[in-house]
């Protein structure tokens, strides 16, 4: 059971536009939903994470959307740099569960210059 | 300080054997979690411990274990390998204090598995 769907597989955009990506969740349990980052090679990093009782939250270049009633949330990269060429996750978390990620498929994006 | 800390980055196994992994996570972490990744899978959480004591347990066969020392450096050990058994195992540490909660996870490089 996939209990977060991520799409799309993947992203091409140019230098200088946005990149989405969208997830959605089934469980209403969770309560904590980070992004990561993983170029290849590494580990994933941290990039964002939102709760769900806030609608946006804006770090930088990257934003979160939050829907709750949709059971949806989505990454926005604005301004879209080369260096931002990796492969993103969406996360939940259930908190009273632990450290326990439940991941999506993740998004392989790739910034042309 | 020095990141979350993965030993050996890659390791060539064949179907049967056992493997062990290690993971030295940053200092003052007292939360290790372990996670696979396949590409047909995906990101899987394998198990969580704190304190030396397993709080949290994905959805793997019993062949998959772990422990945590008291410095906790963790490992984990994979019997009777299979072929499907190769991916990318992943440790992660967070600064948890608590039994309970989440907080942010730091991921290691990780340790590629084969097996053949």
């Amino acid at each position: 059971q996939q209990q977060v769907k991520q799409s799309p597989q993947s992203l091409i955009v140019q230098k200088g536009g946005i990149s989405i990506i969208n997830c959605a969740y089934e469980n209403t349990a969770f309560d904590y939903f980070p992004w990561y980052q993983q170029f290849p090679g590494k580990g994933p990093a941290l990039l964002i994470a939102i709760r769900p009782d806030v609608s946006e939250k804006k770090e930088g270049r990257f934003t979160i959307s939050f829907n709750k009633s949709a059971k949806q949330f989505s990454l926005h990269i604005m301004d879209s740099q080369p260096g931002d060429s990796a492969t993103y996750f969406c996360a939940a978390v259930f908190k009273a569960a632990g450290n326990k990620l439940t991941f999506g498929g993740g998004t392989r994006v790739l910034v042309k210059p | 300080k020095a990141g979350v800390t993965q030993t050996p980055r890659y390791l060539i196994k064949t179907r049967g054997q056992q493997v062990t992994l290690s993971c030295s996570p940053i200092s003052g972490h007292r939360s290790v979690s372990w996670y696979q990744q396949t590409p047909g899978q995906g990101l899987q959480f394998l198990f969580e411990y704190f304190s030396e004591t397993q709080r949290n347990k994905g959805n793997f066969p019993g062949r998959f274990s772990g422990r945590q020392f008291s410095n906790s450096r963790s490992e984990m050990n994979v019997s009777t390998l299979e072929l499907g058994d190769s991916a990318l195992y992943l440790c992660a540490s967070s600064p948890r204090n608590r039994a309970g909660g989440t907080d942010t996870q730091y991921f290691g490089p990780g340790t590629r598995l084969t097996v053949l």
